[in-house]
């Protein structure tokens, strides 16, 4: 079975601050993970996702994740937060049998100016 | 603009009625995902249909159906709403059903139950 954790249900950070949000993943099979973003009243975004190969996976708006194995975890970065980075970011964990997405409970990101 | 349209945005309607949500896919996608999105649940994974066939069941209620046109675009029929089942209700669609495959999410429709 598939499952998918995120830490951390509110996280605020100031504008320029890294940002890391935490998303730990429960999976029988080799996962393939996926970030997405939803603004206000829009539909979810695609940042980046993992399937194969390197662990270090860079996505789009400066975000990147890199997939740990050891620890089970997929976790969202970026370098330096922008205002416009106010949103909310779901991480997906995709089933062995199909393409169903399990998502997490999101994590509500606010910058601070 | 994800190129998958849904339609109507907004829907307000009283417990026991029924309605229908329209779904279009982006151009040359053969899977459609359906989600429910609800403050309580999160995002649920309701059904998938792939190139008119039904591929893939999740936690959907017997009083929702959906299908696949020859068209390709999708509909999701709720009946016998009730209060709980206000929520947002988006749409994905992928090129395949093969795992892994990226799904496109459209702008959903907010149905509201009273």
């Amino acid at each position: 079975a598939q499952s998918v954790t995120q830490l951390g249900s509110h996280v605020s950070v100031s504008e320029g601050a890294l940002v890391l949000l935490r998303c730990n993943y429960s999976s029988s099979v080799p996962p393939y993970l996926f970030w997405y973003v939803q603004y206000p009243n829009q539909g979810l975004q695609l940042l980046l996702k993992y399937t194969t190969g390197a662990t270090l996976v860079k996505g789009i708006n400066g975000f990147e994740a890199e997939f740990k194995k050891s620890e089970t975890s997929f976790h969202l970065t970026k370098p330096s937060a922008h205002m416009s980075d106010a949103a909310e970011y779901f991480c997906a964990v995709s089933t062995n049998t199909g393409n169903q997405f399990y998502f997490g409970t999101g994590t509500s990101l606010t910058v601070i100016p | 603009d994800s190129g998958v349209t849904q339609t109507p945005k907004h829907l307000i309607t009283a417990t026991g009625q029924r309605v229908t949500l329209r779904c279009s896919p982006r151009s040359g996608d053969l899977s459609v995902y359906w989600y429910q999105q609800s403050l309580d649940q999160g995002l649920q994974f309701l059904i998938q249909y792939y190139n008119g066939e039904e591929r893939a069941k999740g936690n959907i209620l017997e009083r929702f159906s959906a299908q696949q046109f020859p068209d390709l675009h999708s509909e999701l029929n709720l009946s016998s709403l009730e209060l709980g089942d206000s929520a947002l209700y988006f749409c994905a669609s992928s090129v395949g059903s093969g795992r892994g495959n990226e799904q496109f999410f459209g702008p959903g429709t907010r149905l509201t139950v009273l």
